[in-house]
This record gives C-alpha cells, structure tokens and sequence, in this order.
C-alpha cells in the first residue's frame, strides 16, 4: 500500500464549477501538507501549505486536513481553463528537513 | 529570474553511456532535494544536501546514481552506465528556512530519455 493514495482522474468540470480534489495518506506522522499543481513538462509549483489539521483559504484556493481521518482537500472555486493542470497532493514528517511524499497527481481539465 | 534553474532541459542518450544534470538553486537557500518522476507518478525522493553535505540517499539512488554539491551552491547528479529504466523527468528543488517550516521551490526538470 502506497503512503499516500490519489485518484489520477482525469478530472473534467465546466468553467466556474467548484472542483474537489482528495487524497488519503496512511502514515500518521505527516504533519505537513502541500498542494503543487504541475503543468505539462513543467516542475511543480506549490500551491498551498498546511500544518496539521484544520483550513486553510488562498483566493480561489481552500485547502483542508482532517488527520483524524487522514484525509485531505483541496477545492477550488469558479474554476479557469487556466486551472487545467495536474495537481500533487504532498506531505512530509514533522521535525528535520522536508522528504516530501506525493501522490500519484490528478489531472484536470477545466472546459470553456 | 531567480528561480531554480536545471540544465539541459531535455537529454536523449544511449544505454550504457554517462550523463551529468546541473540544478541551480535560489541563491540563499541553503537545502537543496533531487527528486525522480516517470511518466503518471508523482516525484520520488532521490537524495537531500544540507549545504554541501549529502544528508540522506533513497534506496532508489543506486550506486550508479551520484550527486554533489561543492561549496553548497549549485548541484550535480551523474548517472553511469545509463539503462532504459533511467528514463524520467529529474527535478531538483530547493528551500531555506527552519525546518519543519520550509517551503520547496522546484526547478522545470531535466527530461532524460534513454534509448
């Protein structure tokens, strides 16, 4: 079993939907989060960074961590086509430098 | 730009022969990560300096894999004797701050292709 599992989608919404996107992580000494968002041939650039459970608001961007159920989040609001894109969830241990683990990535298109 | 640079961007090579990537970091970020990612995967950790020092090696770094980092500035990651199964994007990233509180910057990733 992977220590952080994530739905590879793809994932297709209509401009100005809300999308929803998840990921379930096994090993509870993840405190961090990240959400990156990858485009084609391009490195990940973050998106949101999170620590320990709770909410977290960027513009358009919500990010979520509930650790009693290792699940978290990611919404964004009044999707852009410019929003098509893989999105990594990712999280690394408390204390240390940051291994980071990633998920698999889901691939979203948003429609005009 | 001031970002994390990569170069080459794209490298087509043999099996058997030898390649050499370069990353470098923003300038006063003091760690710097090399990761692996194949086609559908998210990046894998391949090794981690903490300036100049090497602090941690994934198993995935086999010993053909070698990476350094002189004087903690920019990076080198050498792969000998290529094998098809070395074909992936390579993504170094770096970062500065306390720890646990850091934040990575990736680079755009040097694609290797071995034929």
């Amino acid at each position: 079993q992977k220590e952080v599992e994530q739905d590879p989608g793809p994932l297709s919404v209509p401009e100005g939907a809300i999308v929803s996107l998840n990921c379930t992580y096994s090993n509870s000494a993840f405190q961090y989060f990240m959400w990156y968002r990858q485009y084609s041939r391009k490195g990940p650039e973050l998106l949101m960074y999170t620590y320990s459970s709770g909410n977290k608001e960027d513009g358009r961007f919500t990010a979520q961590v509930d650790k009693s159920s290792k699940y978290i989040s990611l919404f964004i609001r009044d999707s852009q086509p410019s929003d098509s894109a893989t999105y990594l969830c990712a999280m690394s241990r408390s204390g240390g430098y940051q291994k980071v683990t990633f998920g698999i990535g889901t691939k979203l298109q948003v429609i005009p | 730009d001031t970002g994390v640079s990569q170069n080459p961007r794209h490298k087509i090579t043999k099996r058997g022969q030898n390649v050499t990537f370069r990353c470098d970091p923003i300038s006063e970020h003091n760690r710097l990560y090399w990761y692996r990612q194949t086609l559908g995967q998210g990046p894998e950790f391949l090794t981690y300096f903490q300036n100049e020092a090497q602090l941690e090696k994934s198993r995935l770094l086999s010993d053909r894999f070698s990476a350094e980092r002189p004087k903690g500035s920019f990076s080198t990651l050498e792969i000998q004797r290529t094998e098809q199964g070395d074909s992936a994007m390579y993504l170094c990233a770096s970062s500065f701050g306390l720890a646990g509180e850091e934040t990575q910057y990736f680079g755009p990733g040097t694609r290797l292709l071995v034929l």
